[in-house]
């Protein structure tokens, strides 16, 4: 049973190309997130919704758009796609317990732009 | 504005040493700090989550400790096998922004 996973895993496509990549979370979680794992292992967060509404918003470029359709998902979307879009891209789920909120993470997507 | 370095990138032992892996963070004002293994093409896996009121977090092999004032956490590695190679992160939940800031990394190999 996987809790936080992500589709697909890997993508391959042309520059200019609009793709998305799906996120589900069978934990509960009311927090999701996109971190972006750039070829240095740097990773950043992108944005974090809670119960459907946009929490954070990274500097990011607008051809990035999250939608939440429920709590337990949380899709990105890219529209022309570029070689510096590239990366390696992680969600994630929170819940906070007892003040705690450690973060789950999905497999991630390897997405690699030509 | 937070920053999370770790030291160091990479290190590589032979099985059965006890090692240190260290993290520091920029500005105290933290909710908490995790690390986390991410091991070749996966995802990230938490393993210790340490709150900012806290000074250490055991789980088996695994202790990490905490000093926010100095800015500083180790995580304590126990009698270390093939299995914990791995990349190790730590991340701060950062006070001011509420956000994950995550460290470089280091790059753990433990060799038969």
């Amino acid at each position: 049973d996987t809790a936080v996973s992500q589709t697909p895993k890997y993508l391959v496509t042309q520059m200019g190309n609009d793709k998305s990549i799906k996120c589900e979370q069978n934990l509960g979680h009311d927090t999701m997130y996109w971190y972006k794992q750039d070829s240095k292992k740097f990773l950043k967060i992108m944005f974090s919704y809670n119960n459907k509404e946009l929490i954070i918003n990274e500097t990011v470029p607008n051809r990035f758009s999250p939608k939440s359709p429920d709590k337990a998902h949380l899709n990105l979307h890219i529209n022309s796609l570029e070689l510096g879009d590239s990366a390696v891209y992680f969600c994630a789920s929170s819940q906070i317990v007892g003040g705690a909120d450690t973060q789950y993470f999905g497999p991630g997507t390897r997405l690699t732009v030509l | 504005k937070q920053e999370v370095t770790q030291i160091p990138a990479a290190l590589s032992v032979p099985e059965g040493e006890n090692l240190v892996l260290n993290c520091s963070f920029t500005d105290s004002a933290i909710y908490n700090l995790q690390w986390f293994r991410q091991d070749p093409g996966k995802g990230l896996t938490s393993l210790l989550l340490i709150q900012s009121s806290q000074r250490e977090q055991t789980s088996g092999r695994l202790n990490a400790s905490l000093d926010k004032s100095s800015g500083r956490s180790t995580l304590y590695i126990a009698a270390s096998q093939p299995g914990d190679s791995a990349t190790y992160l730590c991340a701060v939940r950062d006070y001011n922004t509420d956000k994950l800031i995550f460290g470089t990394g280091t790059r753990l190999q433990v060799f038969p």
